[in-house]
């Protein structure tokens, strides 16, 4: 069965500096992997997406990931965090139009000024 | 993008109540839908899976008696969380995944609160 681990529940930032938050998953197939971010009491927004091709993947809001295949881990960074960011950050791995879509439990990004 | 709505986005019962909350896709057709609950800084839980014209599907451990999952329409689903109690109060949240658009579209969710 797939599933996702998010190793830190809270990370600490000051703006401005950069960022990465960890996404490790366990799936048998090649994997659909996403990050969502959700701001209090609001549905999820996709960041960005992996499906295929390219390892290195660019999202919304300036954030990238990237796939590495031998650690299975599909890591959320950005270089440079503003104060806007802070909010729950989610990784999911699934399939394409499918029901079983694991979550991880999310990690939430504080931003210190 | 697909975009979902959700309704209503906070509502507050009486334990013993029905709460019903509607999910659409406003500019799609979604035979499939989702529907999500989140308790306070966790993750993300699937209740069930939503089918246009047909029974839902709900995960192991979820009550299909206790949340009620009716989807009509191509557009709409809804969740009605039955003879509610204060343990049902959390966050619930649909999505659904556009034919050929791959990642899913998340509603902006419910907070329910039973008392």
């Amino acid at each position: 069965a797939q599933s996702v681990t998010q190793p830190d529940i809270h990370i600490t930032v000051s703006e401005g500096a950069s960022l990465e938050l960890r996404c490790n998953y366990s799936y048998g197939a090649t994997p659909y992997l996403f990050w969502y971010v959700q701001s209090p009491g609001q549905g999820l927004q996709l960041l960005l997406k992996y499906f295929s091709g390219d390892t290195l993947v660019q999202g919304i809001k300036g954030f990238e990931a990237e796939f590495k295949r031998s650690q299975s881990s599909f890591n959320l960074r950005k270089p440079s965090v503003h104060w806007s960011d802070a909010a729950e950050y989610f990784c999911a791995v699934g399939q394409y139009n499918n029901n079983d879509m694991r979550f991880g439990a999310g990690t939430r990004l504080t931003v210190k000024p | 993008g697909a975009v979902v709505s959700q309704h209503p986005s906070r509502v507050i019962c009486k334990s013993g109540t029905s709460v019903k909350i509607e999910c659409r896709s406003l500019d799609f057709q979604a035979t499939t839908m989702f529907w999500y609950r989140q308790f306070p800084k966790q993750s993300l839980m699937l209740m069930a899976t939503s089918n246009e014209g047909s029974k839902a599907t709900y995960e192991q451990g979820v009550e299909k008696d206790k949340f009620l999952i009716n989807h009509a329409s191509l557009t709409l689903s809804t969740l009605t969380v039955t003879s509610a109690h204060p343990e049902d109060s959390s966050f619930y949240i649909c999505s659904t995944a556009r034919e050929g658009n791959y990642g899913y579209t998340f509603g902006s969710g419910t907070r329910l609160t039973v008392v």
